[in-house]
């Protein structure tokens, strides 16, 4: 079946210390995005990529770094700089990120949630 | 600015209570506004796009309607496994990705 793979499910994080969550898609979409969730809050965009090789930063892009050096991998790397990182986070893509055929739903990982040791 | 607005934040029914969300939205030219449910833990699965004022969508027990300010997600006759968290997207030109919603947090009881 084809889908978005996040992993871990669970993570911990250090002080002083940077983190990776994984997603790996296999729906052959262009599109991928990152979104951190908060108890009581919308979705937030930290990154998205419309294509291999491309990414651009989101609402809240600060203390997170991604790449995207295959289609079906988007990395987000949680670095020290960001100060307050548990929470929720999603991966999602879509057939497309270009804005002229923006209509097209986004599919959802099942997340993995960050907490600090 | 996209901006989107759930209510209530919470709804509890009783099993076969039939009832309605909201979605209210400010969006510089709508691209799509989109359900989703998401469970405890989970991540969002789609439920419907809607992309013109007038339109509706169903499936099963839901039924999408969309307004030039607001979308309504009509749940007719719940049932337990509908209890679930509800969120509303926007996408408007311009913007490469979704705007959220904190979303309703339905609770059907047997």
């Amino acid at each position: 079946d084809g889908g978005i793979t996040q992993s871990p499910k669970y993570l911990f994080r250090k002080e002083g210390q940077n983190v990776t969550l994984s997603c790996e898609q296999n729906l052959n979409h262009d599109a991928m995005y990152w979104y951190r969730q908060d108890p009581g809050q919308g979705l937030r965009l930290i990154y998205y990529s419309q294509i291999v090789n491309d990414f651009q930063k989101g609402d809240i892009a600060e203390g997170y770094s991604v790449s995207r050096e295959k289609k079906e991998s988007f990395p987000l790397t949680v670095t020290s700089a960001q100060k307050n990182p548990t929470a929720f986070y999603l991966c999602a893509s879509s057939i497309t990120g270009w804005v002229e055929l923006s209509n097209q739903p986004q599919h959802f990982g099942d997340g993995t949630r960050l907490s600090i040791l | 600015e996209d901006q989107v607005t759930q209510s209530p934040e919470a709804l509890r029914l009783q099993e076969g209570e039939s009832s309605s969300l909201n979605c209210s939205y400010t969006v510089s030219g709508l691209r799509g506004l989109f359900w989703y449910r998401q469970d405890p833990g989970k991540g969002p699965e789609f439920l419907f796009t809607l992309y013109s004022a007038g339109e509706e969508k169903e499936k099963e027990r839901l039924k999408a309607t969309l307004t030039k300010k607001e979308s309504f997600l009509h749940i007719t006759a719940p049932k337990p496994e509908d209890s679930a968290t509800y969120l509303c997207a926007v996408r408007g030109t311009g913007r490469r990705a979704l705007t959220f919603g904190s979303g309703t947090r339905l609770q059907v009881q047997p």
